[in-house]
């Protein structure tokens, strides 16, 4: 167990509606990353929150957007959802030190476009 | 821009034998970090490394960043049907928090 937590675990919608995941980072650790990982591909990195504040940007669509809460949990929002946009959806949190940088994951949010 | 190329891309082994799976890249990165992913789970880090020649252990893998920095490899030995999975490298340049992922080498292993 990382110390992640991701909700939900599953989610089945259709096209055109709008999702919002939810993550939870390790205690302490102050930043949060948003992956996404579609059927056998690598992952790819969209965006990174670091103590409430947008840090850095990946290949992130206009559709997607997220934000990171006082209390350090962050949310990833999808909006008008496409088939495409199936995929598995990580999360990651690090402490954010310069010197010893390290991402644990969460077990994933499963989202299904129909 | 920058990428890394993991090899192979998969594999099939006997079990008992040692793997071998490599990350190259042209860029140069200050923090090499390898995860193994199982079916519908997250990336769990195997081992991370952050200085250039480093040497390390955990178990039966052992991991090496490479010298140019450029490169990393994890091996592990005397493999066991557990080991089956995706592995991933990733990097860090210096500077940022932005990880680069590898495409992954998918391992299986034959009883």
């Amino acid at each position: 167990d990382s110390g992640v937590t991701q909700t939900p675990k599953h989610l089945i919608t259709a096209t055109g509606q709008r999702v919002t995941l939810r993550c939870s980072p390790r205690s302490g650790d102050l930043s949060v990353y948003w992956y996404q990982q579609s059927l056998d591909q690598g992952l790819q990195f969209l965006i990174q929150y670091y103590n409430g504040e947008e840090r850095a940007k990946g290949n992130i669509l206009e559709r997607f957007s997220a934000q990171q809460f006082p209390d350090l949990h962050s949310e990833l929002n999808l909006s008008s959802l496409e088939l495409g946009d199936s995929a598995l959806y990580f999360c990651a949190s690090s402490v954010a030190d310069r010197t010893l940088e390290t991402q644990y994951f969460g077990p994933g949010t499963r989202l299904l476009v129909l | 821009g920058q990428q890394l190329n993991q090899s192979p891309q998969s594999m099939f082994i006997q079990e008992g034998e040692d793997v071998s799976m490599n990350c190259t890249s042209s860029s140069i990165f200050n923090t090499w970090l390898w995860y193994k992913q199982d079916p519908g789970e997250g990336p769990v880090l195997l081992i991370a490394l952050y200085k250039a020649g480093e040497l390390t252990s955990n178990g039966r893998l052992t991991a090496q960043f490479g010298i140019t920095r450029k490169d990393s490899f994890l091996n592990i030995s005397a493999s066991i049907p557990s080991d089956v999975g995706i592995y991933f490298c990733a990097a860090v340049t210096s500077g940022t928090y932005k990880y680069i992922f590898g495409t992954g080498t998918r391992l299986k292993v034959l009883a």
